[in-house]
């Protein structure tokens, strides 16, 4: 079955208290991005990557960290949280970034 | 700069009767234009995605919506509600630029009244 799959779907930590929340896609797309969803505002992008070791900003960076060592992947790093980055948060893949992406169920993430 | 509106927060309508759910977009360059539904405690679904061919785009569940480059709108729209549309629905805009961005609109829940 095609699939995003992000893991942990719920996370309360506390600040300062590096974490991950994993990504991984078994459609081989190319077009991997992050988002934050905050009410009021939609979603947010984070960060994106266009391919394997091209990784780019989005609207919101700041605070987070992404790498993309292999296409399957993409794992969104708070290396120091703070609660300002308590949110619900999805990964989505896609073929290319303008065409239709593929979400994950979503990661409700505390800082406490 | 690109942006991408919705018009209404919220749309309340009654079970049988027409939906129309607004999105206006700004952009320079040429845009992909897509729906997506999010059901509550759920992940996001694609409706519908207008990419330069037809200007009448037909989604899953009823749904259409229209591109409209003179008005710079993509509304979404089904003739008749049903209790299982209620959700919140997303205007989201890819630009081929450079930049590779995907901008979503701040969303819009529908209610639907019995």
């Amino acid at each position: 079955e095609a699939q995003v799959t992000q893991n942990p779907r719920y996370l309360i930590t506390v600040t300062g208290k590096k974490l991950t929340v994993t990504c991984s896609q078994n459609m081989n797309h190319e077009y991997m991005s992050w988002y934050r969803q905050d009410p009021g505002l939609g979603l947010r992008q984070i960060y994106y990557s266009m391919n394997v070791e091209a990784t780019d900003k989005g609207d919101v960076p700041e605070g987070y960290k992404v790498s993309r060592k292999e296409k399957r992947n993409f794992p969104l790093i708070l290396e120091s949280p703070s609660p300002n980055q308590t949110s619900l948060y999805f990964c989505a893949s896609s073929l290319q970034e303008n065409t239709e992406a593929f979400f994950g169920q979503g990661t409700r993430l505390t800082v406490v | 700069a690109q942006s991408v509106t919705q018009l209404d927060s919220h749309v309340s309508v009654s079970e049988g009767t027409p939906v129309l759910l607004r999105c206006n977009y700004s952009s320079s360059y040429s845009p992909s234009l897509f729906w997506y539904v999010q059901h509550p405690n759920k992940g996001l679904q694609l409706l519908l995605k207008y990419t330069s061919a037809a200007t009448l785009v037909k989604g899953i569940n009823g749904f259409e919506a229209e591109f409209k480059k003179s008005e710079t709108s993509f509304h979404l729209t089904k003739p008749s509600a049903h209790m299982s549309d209620a959700a919140e629905y997303f205007c989201v805009v890819s630009f081929y630029s450079s930049a590779s961005k995907i901008i979503f609109g701040s969303g819009t829940r529908l209610s639907i009244r019995p």
